[in-house]
């Protein structure tokens, strides 16, 4: 079975600060991993993945994450933050191994960026 | 946007009707999903089709179903409606049945169902 956590169900960051979402999984095989964000009203928005390779990966927006095997994480980054990066954000991974192409998504984080 | 369509985009529905949800997923793209995300339940996965088929089954009540059609648009059937089942249901699609890539799943906007 996947599974995957998000431990926090909001983080506040002040604009131009950097941020950090984090994300943990659980899988019996080889993850991969994505990020998407939900605007309000809005559906979800790919931002980036990793599949192999580099462990930092460069996504939308100025985001990036780094894949971190030994701690089963990735966390989401950013250097600074913007107010219009206010959103909700959510992890997911999908078992390489597993047979099946659908993602397991954590709960989602809320950003909230201050002025 | 993402080149997933979703129809309605918002239903309002009294328990016990059926409604049917309808996606056409992006250009090329075999693989359709469908999830429900609650304020509860978080994002759950619901039915995958591929090309024509049922490829995989998550938490799917069997009171909803959900057919792929030639021209590879997708309906999601709900039946017997409780309040429960308020939520926003996504559909999203990938170019293929990917057991051993890292395709992209890309989402719809979602249609808004509420039971009253």
């Amino acid at each position: 079975a996947q599974s995957v956590a998000q431990p926090e169900d909001q983080v506040n960051v002040a604009e131009g600060n950097p941020l950090t979402v984090k994300c943990t999984y659980s899988v019996s095989g080889n993850p991969y991993l994505f990020w998407y964000v939900q605007y309000p009203n809005r559906g979800l928005q790919f931002l980036l993945k990793y599949i192999t390779g580099d462990n930092l990966v460069k996504g939308s927006y100025g985001f990036e994450a780094e894949f971190n095997k030994s701690q089963t994480s990735f966390h989401l980054k950013k250097p600074s933050a913007l107010v219009s990066d206010s959103a909700l954000y959510f992890c997911a991974v999908r078992d390489m191994n597993s047979g099946y192409s659908t993602l397991t998504f954590g709960k989602g984080t809320m950003l909230l960026v201050s002025p | 946007d993402s080149g997933v369509t979703q129809t309605p985009k918002h239903l309002i529905t009294a328990t016990g009707q059926r409604v049917t949800l309808r996606c056409s997923p992006r250009s090329g793209d075999l693989s359709v999903y469908w999830y429900q995300q609650s304020l509860d339940q978080g994002l759950q996965f619901l039915i995958q089709y591929y090309n024509g088929e049922e490829r995989a089954k998550g938490n799917i009540l069997e009171r909803f179903s959900a057919q792929q059609f030639p021209d590879l648009h997708s309906e999601l059937n709900l039946s017997s409606l409780e309040l429960g089942d308020s939520a926003l249901y996504f559909c999203a699609s990938s170019p293929r049945d990917s057991r051993s890539s890292g395709n992209t799943i890309y989402f719809g906007e979602g249609s808004w169902l509420t039971v009253v």
